[in-house]
């Protein structure tokens, strides 16, 4: 079954702090990997994509990290601001020739002052 | 700025009355998604248009219809809205399969 984990479900960190999510996926085949930042209220911004041959990429003080192999990615937040406080999600789509997204449920960030 | 549209930001309807979400699009993206968002859950398709191809969910109940009637516009309508349908709806669209550029959404609220 296709799926994606991610953890943890949430995370309150200080400012000035960095911290790391986690995202497992179980789908096949790969196409590509996502991380999107949804502040309360509002749509998904993306913040990353990452094909099956990128092991690395950065926004910023955003930085997403992909394994292939072992079916993981991780989104780096360096130095958190209030700003950072929003829920990330990890998005994978299936490499076919029609719609398929498999969405992770999220991880909420709470940056305290 | 290109973009996506989504208005009302806020809608209030009554539980049984109808009502219309629109989403309008300036980046000529040929792919138009709806997306039903509740409280700490991913966001779920109901439906999407690939060009004027309308491809419905399985699991998508028959109280959610959709509208595209030009590749800017694409509508959700709600014949008779339950308490269950409170939720916020987010458009997305994308050129083919590429990556996907959400509105801000639209919080429905049903009383």
């Amino acid at each position: 079954k296709n799926q994606v984990e991610q953890s943890p479900q949430s995370l309150i960190i200080l400012e000035g702090k960095n911290c790391t999510l986690q995202c497992n996926y179980t789908v096949s085949p790969f196409s590509n990997l996502r991380w999107y930042k949804q502040d309360t209220g509002r749509g998904p911004v993306s913040l990353t994509i990452m094909t099956f041959s990128e092991n690395t990429k950065s926004n910023g003080r955003y930085t997403a990290t992909l394994d292939a192999d072992t079916k993981q990615s991780s989104l780096h937040i360096t130095a958190s601001q209030l700003s950072d406080s929003a829920s990330y999600i990890c998005v994978v789509s299936l490499l076919s020739g029609t719609y398929k997204y498999i969405f992770g449920t999220g991880t909420r960030l709470k940056v305290l002052a | 700025d290109a973009m996506v549209i989504q208005n009302p930001r806020y809608q209030v309807t009554q539980f049984g009355k109808p009502v219309t979400l629109s989403c309008s699009q300036t980046l000529n993206h040929n792919v138009m998604y709806w997306y039903q968002q509740k409280s700490s859950q991913a966001p779920k398709l109901l439906f999407h248009y690939y060009d004027k191809d309308f491809n419905n969910e399985a699991d998508t109940p028959d109280n959610f219809q959709s509208r595209r009637p030009n590749t800017s516009f694409c509508f959700l309508d709600i014949r008779s809205p339950g308490l269950g349908d409170a939720a916020m709806y987010l458009c997305a669209t994308s050129r083919d399969w590429y990556e996907q550029y959400f509105g801000p959404g639209t919080r429905l609220t049903v009383t």
